[in-house]
């Protein structure tokens, strides 16, 4: 199986903050990489699909880089809402397996 | 608007079976492959299944494999999640999920839209 590996696993900080997240593929997976966010008991959401590309309806203050094993997450400038938890997920390979989570906090 | 429903969860003894089901509706459902992803308590993520839009591909984890089996009725727009021999393992959030357009009728791992889960809990 493709191990997610994501970093931090925890961060603090302040609205209008520039935040990055990191993810790791244990084995190449081209741009088959996946964003979503998670708040406390609610489903998850798709925030950017295939490396870079935004899910409609998502700001444009997130973005998505990368390819082959190493990506990044970004949100430009931190608003209330994007306090969460945030997951990486490669959709290369079955199993498509998801980062242990990035808990965002104020 | 798009809406998945999902039901059939509950509380369950050690080794016995439950279906969960997924009503959907606000698309045209056979046309979209759909997927399970389950949330133990605290845990991360874990994809569980998923299933072509026409139904003739299904992939498992290997840790659902041969207990657990995913299938459709488009007649219905319901997907289903058999899942027998339960153990402690399985207690988890589990969440129904379709597949981007750009998957076509494939599953190719991404979920657009997600229902809000069904609680399945094993415990004696």
């Amino acid at each position: 199986d493709i191990q997610m590996t994501q970093s931090p696993s925890s961060l603090s900080a302040s609205v209008g903050d520039r935040v990055t997240i990191t993810c790791r593929a244990s084995q190449s997976i081209s741009s088959y990489l996946n964003w979503y966010q998670q708040k406390p008991g609610k489903a998850p959401k798709l925030l950017i699909y295939a490396a870079s590309n935004l899910q409609s309806g998502v700001p444009s203050t997130f973005s998505g880089s990368g390819s082959g094993t190493d990506f990044t997450l970004t949100i430009s400038s931190l608003q209330p809402e994007d306090f969460a938890t945030y997951y990486c997920q490669q959709s290369f390979t079955t199993p498509y397996t998801f980062g242990q989570g990035t808990k965002l906090e104020i | 608007e798009i809406q998945l429903l999902e039901s059939g969860g509950g509380l369950v003894q050690p080794g016995g079976s439950l279906r969960l089901s997924c009503a959907a509706s606000g698309f045209t459902f056979s046309s979209y492959a759909m997927g399970w992803v389950r949330q133990a308590p605290g845990k991360g993520l874990e994809w569980v299944s998923d299933i072509s839009g026409g139904g003739g591909r299904t992939s498992h984890a290997d840790s659902v494999r041969g207990r657990f089996t995913i299938s459709r009725d488009n007649s219905k727009n319901t997907v289903y999640l058999q899942m027998n021999s339960l153990g402690a393992e399985d207690t988890a959030v589990y969440f129904c999920a379709k597949a981007p357009p750009y998957c076509g009728r494939d599953s190719c791992g991404a979920f657009d839209f997600w229902g809000q889960g069904t609680v399945v809990i094993v415990s004696s």
